[in-house]
Order: C-alpha cells, then structure tokens, then sequence
C-alpha cells in the first residue's frame, strides 16, 4: 500500500519569503514521486518529478524538491515567493503495486502569497 | 500533441438527474483516471481504466461509473445525482508500461453543479 500526507492544506507566505510545502509518503518499494500544481479554474500540470539518481530535483518556476528516503519526504520549496506562486500543489507518489504502476495524490495544499 | 480534452466544461443539472462526462486522452495513452475535487474533500479517485478495463477503483458509491472504449476514449456516469455530487471532475490520461514514472496528464476539469 502506499500513501502521501501533505501537511497544512493552507501555507501563507509573504511575496520574497521562502515556499516550503511538505510532503511524506509511504511506500513499501521504490516509489517516484511527483509535485503538480493547479491554478484556478484549470487541471493539474506537472512542477517536477523524482525517478532515480540526483536526490535534489529542480521544476519549472524556480521551484525544487529534494527525495530524502530516510525520512520518506519529497517537500516542495522555492527561495523566493513570487504573487504568480498562489496555486493549489499536489504531492504525488507512483509505486509499483500488482505488476504497474499506481499513482496516489495527496490531499494538496493551497498557497496564498501575501504582497 | 493535442492535451487531454473533457466535454462538456460546464453543466449544471438538478438532483435526481444523470449525467455523462467525457474525457479525449493524449494520443498514444491508454490509461484514463477520473477524480473528482471539491474544497472539502480535495482531490479524490474515483477510479482507473486501461484498455476498456477498470484496473483501480476509489471509495465512491455505485452511482459512479465510468467505461472505456478501443480508441481510448472514457466516459464517467454519475446517477440519481445528489446535490453533494457539485465538483470539478478531473480526468488523466498517462502512459503505462515500461516500469518508468508514470506521469499523469490532466484535462482541464468539468465543473458539475447540481442544483
């Protein structure tokens, strides 16, 4: 079984503060792990992903995620907020469950960027 | 290549009613998912088909249903609509096979309001 907590479904920060979003999965083989992001009133598209090699992962708009299995966690973060950043963002985990791979979205968390 | 495209964008419909969406996915992707969003339960699965099969299912009653055809093609069923069923239905379509990440494509939503 596998599963992804994302904690705080609501982050505030400042416009120029650091992103820091959160993210653990659990996954009893290898997973891959994904960070997607939906604006308003559109579907999710793809920030980045983490297959195998380079632990440290950088996505579209500045944005980057670092895989650390030993504490399970993918979070997402970026140095600087930016007003065009508020978005919903989804933490992903893609694991080999029955012979393909199965995909499991946590329940996103909602970034509002204070000017 | 064309994006995942969902018909209709909008419906609204009164409780009691059924309705059918539909979901085009990305040439050359033969997995479709369906999921439905709202503000308070965030992003749920409904359920998975691959090859006019359903592989995965979610923790949905048996109002919801969905089928595949031969070029891809998904359709999801909602019955006896209850005003609770008011959501942004997303669908995915992704690549399968391989064993590599399985990135998942989403169309842009359709919005359902029951009234």
């Amino acid at each position: 079984a596998q599963s992804v907590t994302q904690l705080g479904s609501h982050v505030s920060v400042s416009e120029g503060a650091l992103v820091l979003l959160r993210c653990n999965y659990s996954s009893s083989v290898p997973p891959y792990l994904f960070w997607y992001v939906q604006y308003p009133n559109q579907g999710l598209q793809l920030l980045l992903k983490y297959t195998t090699g380079a632990t440290l992962v950088k996505g579209i708009n500045g944005f980057e995620a670092e895989f650390k299995k030993s504490e399970t966690s993918f979070h997402l973060t970026k140095p600087s907020a930016h007003m065009s950043d508020a978005a919903e963002y989804f933490c992903a985990v893609s694991a080999n469950s029955g012979g393909y791979q199965k995909v499991t979205f946590g329940i996103g968390t909602k970034l509002q960027v204070i000017p | 290549k064309a994006g995942v495209t969902q018909t209709p964008r909008y419906l609204i419909k009164t409780r009691g009613q059924q309705v059918t969406l539909s979901c085009s996915p990305i040439s050359g992707h033969r997995s479709v998912s369906w999921y439905q969003q709202t503000p308070g339960q965030g992003l749920q699965f409904l359920f998975e088909y691959f090859s006019e099969t359903q592989r995965n299912k979610g923790n949905f009653p048996g109002r919801f249903s969905g089928r595949q055809f031969s070029n891809s093609r998904s359709e999801m069923n909602v019955s006896t609509l209850e005003l609770g069923d008011s959501a942004l239905y997303l669908c995915a379509s992704s690549h399968v096979g391989g064993g590599g990440a399985r990135e998942q494509f989403f169309g842009p939503g359709t919005r359902l309001t029951v009234l």
